[in-house]
């Protein structure tokens, strides 16, 4: 089945302790990117990744990393995670040119709480 | 700036009921919309999504429509469910240079009464 996975599903953290929030496709595509959503502000990309080895900053990339090693996983660091971090996560994918032409496929999204 | 703008944020209809929701943009040049599905604290599910050179597109009990011109999208639901409750969301692609991401709009909050 074609679909984007994140791990964990939920997580509740301390204040400074690194954590890793793991995305993995599995439909060979090129683009994929990180949204947090947050009640009265919507969703907003975090960062993004063109390709292997390429990626970017998106309207809130403060306090988070990403690599992309490998097309299909791109993993999301927080390498010292705040209250105001707390959020609902998500990843996702498209097969090419981030979303112009083709469908985005979104994980089933990661509750994080950090106290 | 694209902005996009679904209203109403809630509607609450009788089971059976034909609905419709909307979606409208600001800047008509888009490359596509899309219309996604979520529950409670869940994932984004996506339903449907319109190609710029289309005018709907259908699956199942859902149909979509998309005006261009007039900066304008609709969902129609037909014979509504109560499993049809949930957020619906659209969203727009939108780039800036190298960047790309998709720009959403606040969602209708859909309860469908049984």
């Amino acid at each position: 089945e074609a679909q984007v996975t994140q791990n964990p599903r939920y997580l509740i953290t301390v204040t400074g302790k690194k954590l890793t929030v793991t995305c993995s496709q599995n439909m060979n595509h090129e683009y994929m990117s990180w949204y947090r959503q947050d009640p009265g502000l919507g969703l907003r990309q975090i960062y993004y990744s063109m390709n292997v080895e390429v990626t970017d900053k998106g309207d809130v990339p403060e306090g988070y990393k990403v690599s992309r090693k490998e097309k299909r996983n791109f993993p999301l660091i927080l390498e010292s995670p705040s209250p105001n971090q707390t959020s609902l996560y998500f990843c996702a994918s498209s097969l090419r040119q981030g979303f112009m032409n083709t469908e985005a496929f979104f994980g089933q999204g990661t509750r994080l709480t950090v106290v | 700036k694209q902005e996009v703008t679904q209203i109403p944020a809630a509607l609450s209809v009788p089971e059976g009921e034909n609905l419709v929701l909307n979606c409208s943009f600001t800047d008509s040049a888009i490359y596509n919309l899309q219309w996604f599905r979520q529950d409670p604290g869940k994932g984004l599910t996506s339903l449907l999504l319109i190609q710029s050179s289309q005018r709907e597109q259908t699956s199942g009990r859902l149909n979509a429509s998309l005006d261009k011109s007039s900066g304008r999208s609709t969902l129609y639901i037909a014979a509504s469910q109560p499993g049809d409750s949930a957020t619906y969301l659209c969203a727009v692609p939108i780039s800036s240079g190298s960047a790309r991401q998709l720009t959403f709009g606040s969602g209708t909050q859909l309860t469908v009464l049984p």
